[in-house]
């Protein structure tokens, strides 16, 4: 079974920027999450999704930071305009439903703002 | 608020040397709590699922307990292939679903 799919893998960029990343969760999979992981602050969740439908979005950090899932097998989270503070690996998760079901990660992007 | 504490940050052992890894945890009721090996450039990655006070899940050289406050992860007789960052979290039945991540422990095994 393939796993969790992001892309691209690296992405460096120019301050003001778009930047759009990419998930393809684990087929059958009804919950996406998006996570930003930092040495200074561990693992966020940024938002999550329940069946394509945005469920929680509070830890999107500001209006530059959106999040789109236009169908079970694809998401995107688009940042725009970028900061260097933005830098960060970026995670999405799948699983199946939430209670107490595991997550499984992709390999993240590694974003840098220049 | 919830709170996932794990201890220590980092841990240095050599090869055979038994350690166990720390999780505590504030919930108001655990719904689950979740173990995970992230390597270097990767995602974290799933070990085990633990539900209830007393409860124990072993996979190869790790074994992972549960008690109401905190969540052991012994690792017997470590390899250098173990090396990696240990994460656990918490689901807490009363709150929303998703799981509140500690920031992990980075466990390097030396040959």
């Amino acid at each position: 079974d393939a796993g969790v799919i992001q892309s691209p893998r690296h992405e460096v960029t120019e301050m003001g920027q778009e930047v759009t990343l990419r998930c393809k969760p684990i087929s059958g999979h009804n919950s996406l999450f998006w996570y930003r992981q930092t040495m200074m602050r561990g693992l966020e969740l940024l938002i999550y999704f329940n069946n394509n439908v945005p469920i929680d979005d509070s830890g999107m950090p500001e209006d530059r930071f959106s999040a789109k899932m236009p169908n079970a097998s694809f998401s995107t989270l688009k940042i725009q305009p970028s900061e260097p503070r933005d830098s960060a690996v970026y995670f999405c998760a799948s699983s199946f439903g939430t209670s107490n079901q595991p997550q499984h990660f992709g390999d993240g992007t590694r974003l840098s703002i220049l | 608020e919830d709170q996932v504490t794990q201890s220590p940050e980092a841990l240095r052992l050599q090869e055979g040397e038994s350690s166990s890894l720390n999780c505590s945890y504030t919930v108001s009721g655990l719904r689950g709590l979740f173990w995970y090996r992230q390597d270097p450039g990767k995602g974290p990655e799933f070990l085990f699922t633990l539900y209830s006070a007393g409860e124990e899940k072993e996979k190869e050289r790790l074994k992972a307990t549960l008690t109401k406050k905190e969540s052991f992860l012994h690792i017997t007789a470590p390899k250098p292939e173990d090396s990696a960052t240990y994460l656990c979290a918490v689901q807490d039945a009363g709150g929303s679903y998703i799981p509140t991540f500690g920031r992990g422990t980075s466990l390097i095994v030396h040959p």
